[in-house]
């Protein structure tokens, strides 16, 4: 079984400084992990994703995720916030022994604000 | 244009009504989900179809039903809405190769009475 637990319901932070979206999960496999981020009143979109390549992720919009094995964390960070980047984010596991797309587990999503 | 069209967008019903939220894409992709969001509780999948010709229950498909009329075009239907079924509906895309990369629709919010 595979499970997402996103540690922050909500964050906030100050234009200009760091973002920090943590997540952990669990997997039976080898797991693929995805960040995707939702604007309001808008879809998911996809930011980025690990599928056992470089462990340093580099997505869209100047974030990144680091995938870590010992600590089963992903956590998603960006050097300096922008106040576009005010949405939800959600943490996504795949099993990669499974078909693609049935087995996404979706976190229950970190809320981040960002103040002037 | 968007790439994945829901519709609605919104609505509201009352308890025991027959619903149905579509679905179209213009993506090309073979693969069709349908997610629900709930606040707190992320993206849950209802049904999804990798063709015409097969769908499958995810994993909260009770009391939802679902048509894939077309490579294009993939409906959901609440048979008798219920209170519960409040919430936020999402019609989803993917391509057979790549894994959980989703292209999502706009959404569709129905709440019931």
């Amino acid at each position: 079984a595979q499970s997402v637990t996103q540690l922050d319901s909500h964050v906030s932070v100050s234009e200009g400084t760091p973002v920090l979206l943590r997540c952990n999960y669990s997997s039976s496999y080898s797991p693929s992990l995805f960040w995707y981020v939702q604007h309001p009143n808008k879809g998911l979109q996809l930011l980025l994703k690990y599928t056992s390549a470089a462990t340093l992720v580099k997505g869209i919009n100047g974030f990144e995720a680091e995938f870590k094995k010992s600590e089963t964390s992903f956590h998603l960070t960006k050097p300096s916030a922008h106040m576009s980047d005010a949405a939800e984010y959600f943490c996504v596991v795949s099993d990669r022994g499974r078909n693609a797309g049935n087995m996404l587990t979706f976190g229950g999503g970190t809320r981040l604000m960002v103040k002037p | 244009d968007a790439d994945v069209t829901q519709t609605p967008r919104n609505r509201i019903t009352k308890t025991g009504k027959r619903i149905m939220l579509e679905c179209s894409q213009t993506k090309g992709h073979d693969r069709m989900y349908w997610y629900r969001q709930d606040p707190g509780l992320g993206l849950r999948l209802i049904y999804y179809s990798f063709d015409v010709k097969d769908i499958n229950k995810g994993e909260i498909s009770d009391g939802y039903s679902v048509s894939r009329q077309a490579q294009a075009k993939f409906s959901l239907s609440l048979e008798s809405a219920i209170p519960n079924q409040t919430a936020l509906y999402f019609c989803a895309t993917s391509r057979m190769s790549t894994t959980g990369e989703l292209f999502f629709g706009e959404g569709s919010r129905l709440t019931v009475l």
